[in-house]
């Protein structure tokens, strides 16, 4: 079973305000990864990082910033929310590399901006 | 352009038969396959894997099957259970540390 965890679950939020999704992991991963996804699509990368300091956007152009400052941390940022930022955020961790790509997800946030 | 492709959206199958659900792939350098399980407000849990130089994975009633030369992998479910209702995600990766998903199958089993 994978630890890896996000808060909050769910948030309902305006626009304009600031937010920071949470994601944890305990497995001790270096490679972390955030991905949104609309019902029905496929989960975009919008970020992901190979360990402490090291961030990179993904392949989804996304107006949300990440941070690495501790290996088991990897949270998300939204300056200024907007209605177009409404979607699920999925993060997940793994040790990457070939066969072992695979990655662990934790439950996801619903973020809903009115 | 999307690299990996679930064609069929939705998928019904009687309890105690087979599921089977099908994706395509379009990029060569992918060498580890994936699939996922997702139920509503939860995120993806990793089901099973298979490597390029595989043609079939076992893990109890799941199987994967990997047709190189056709671009295709199939995932088997038998028998299915009520519990096996849930989106299903094929995912590839080229080895860089990145997957990509497909779109997704949603799988209904029937009492």
């Amino acid at each position: 079973e994978a630890d890896i965890y996000q808060t909050p679950r769910y948030l309902v939020i305006g626009t304009g305000k600031k937010i920071t999704l949470e994601c944890s992991q305990t497995m001790g991963h270096d490679k972390m990864y955030w991905y949104q996804q609309d019902p029905g699509m496929e989960l975009h990368l919008i970020h992901y990082s190979y360990g402490v300091n090291s961030t990179e956007k993904g392949d989804l152009s996304s107006e949300s910033t990440v941070s690495r400052i501790r290996t088991e941390h990897f949270p998300l940022t939204l300056e200024s929310a907007r209605p177009s930022h409404t979607s699920q955020y999925l993060c997940a961790s793994g040790l990457g590399a070939g066969e072992t790509d695979t990655q662990y997800f934790g439950p996801g946030t619903r973020l809903t901006v009115l | 352009d999307q690299q990996v492709k679930q064609n069929s959206p939705s998928l019904s199958v009687q309890e105690g038969r087979i599921s089977i659900l099908n994706c395509d792939y379009t990029n060569s350098m992918f060498d580890y396959f994936l699939w996922y399980k997702k139920y509503p407000a939860e995120g993806p849990t990793f089901l099973i894997s298979i490597s390029s130089i595989k043609d079939k994975n076992e893990d109890g009633r799941f199987t994967v099957f990997l047709n190189k030369s056709a671009k295709h992998l199939s995932l088997h479910i038998v028998p299915s259970q009520p519990g096996d209702s849930a989106v299903y995600f094929c995912a590839a990766s080229a080895g860089d540390d990145k997957i990509i998903f497909g779109k997704g199958t949603r799988l209904h089993i029937l009492p």
